[in-house]
């Protein structure tokens, strides 16, 4: 059983640019999450999706961003336009149906724009 | 709307001795779970243990147990026969039973492990 991973590890963008993460679940896991950490804190939640329908999108979540869960499999985070204030690492999580209160963490995608 | 407090930045240890990090939390509803998440520098976060707020018995994972008292919303975190790979940034969290949608994460505590 493999765990949650995400593509790519790192990314270095100039501002303005567009870029897209991807994240694959735990497989049969019905719920991924989408957090942002940024240097010296804890993870904040940006978004979740139960199957493919989004259930829920925190305020941190700004127009610019998008995410999709096509077939309820693998998830992407498309970040356009981007800023400055968007460097941080980004990671997804997955939880059961079994367990849906304990979500299993992919290593992250680091974004860096310059 | 749910907190968490972890007011130890950093802690350090000697290896082999036993430490306690520290955690509160501040919320209305009588049921939810707490976490304790393990994040290695430039590793993944991975979950070191986990307590149901329903269950008084204080969970345990092998040389990590936890002391949670409810009626002072405290969680902490013992880890005894500290190891190097102990090390990592140590992150408190909690999650409601209702709204099983997202994790509310503390700023965590760096661990240090000193030969």
């Amino acid at each position: 059983d493999t765990g949650v991973s995400q593509d790519p590890r790192h990314k270095i963008t100039k501002r303005g640019q567009n870029v897209t993460f991807r994240c694959d679940p735990i497989s049969e896991h019905n719920r991924l999450y989408w957090y942002r950490q940024t240097l010296g804190q804890g993870p904040e939640f940006l978004t979740y999706f139960q199957n493919e329908a989004q259930l829920e999108k925190s305020r941190l979540l700004s127009d610019r961003f998008s995410a999709e869960r096509p077939k309820g499999s693998f998830s992407t985070l498309e970040i356009q336009r981007t800023e400055q204030g968007d460097s941080a690492m980004y990671l997804c999580a997955s939880s059961s149906y079994r367990s849906q209160e304990t979500q299993y963490f992919g290593p992250g995608t680091r974004l860096l724009v310059l | 709307a749910q907190t968490v407090t972890q007011s130890q930045p950093e802690m350090s240890v000697q290896e082999a001795e036993t430490v306690t990090l520290s955690c509160t939390y501040d919320t209305s509803e009588s049921d939810y779970y707490l976490f304790w998440y393990k994040q290695p520098p430039s590793r993944q976060m991975i979950l070191v243990i986990r307590q149901e707020a329903y269950k008084q018995q204080n969970a345990t994972e092998n040389r990590f147990s936890v002391n949670f008292q409810k009626a002072a919303k405290s969680f902490s975190l013992k880890i005894s026969d500290s190891q190097l790979g102990d090390a990592a940034m140590y992150f408190c969290a909690y999650n409601s039973v209702n709204r099983d949608d997202k994790i509310i994460f503390g700023k965590g505590t760096r661990l240090h492990i000193l030969p």
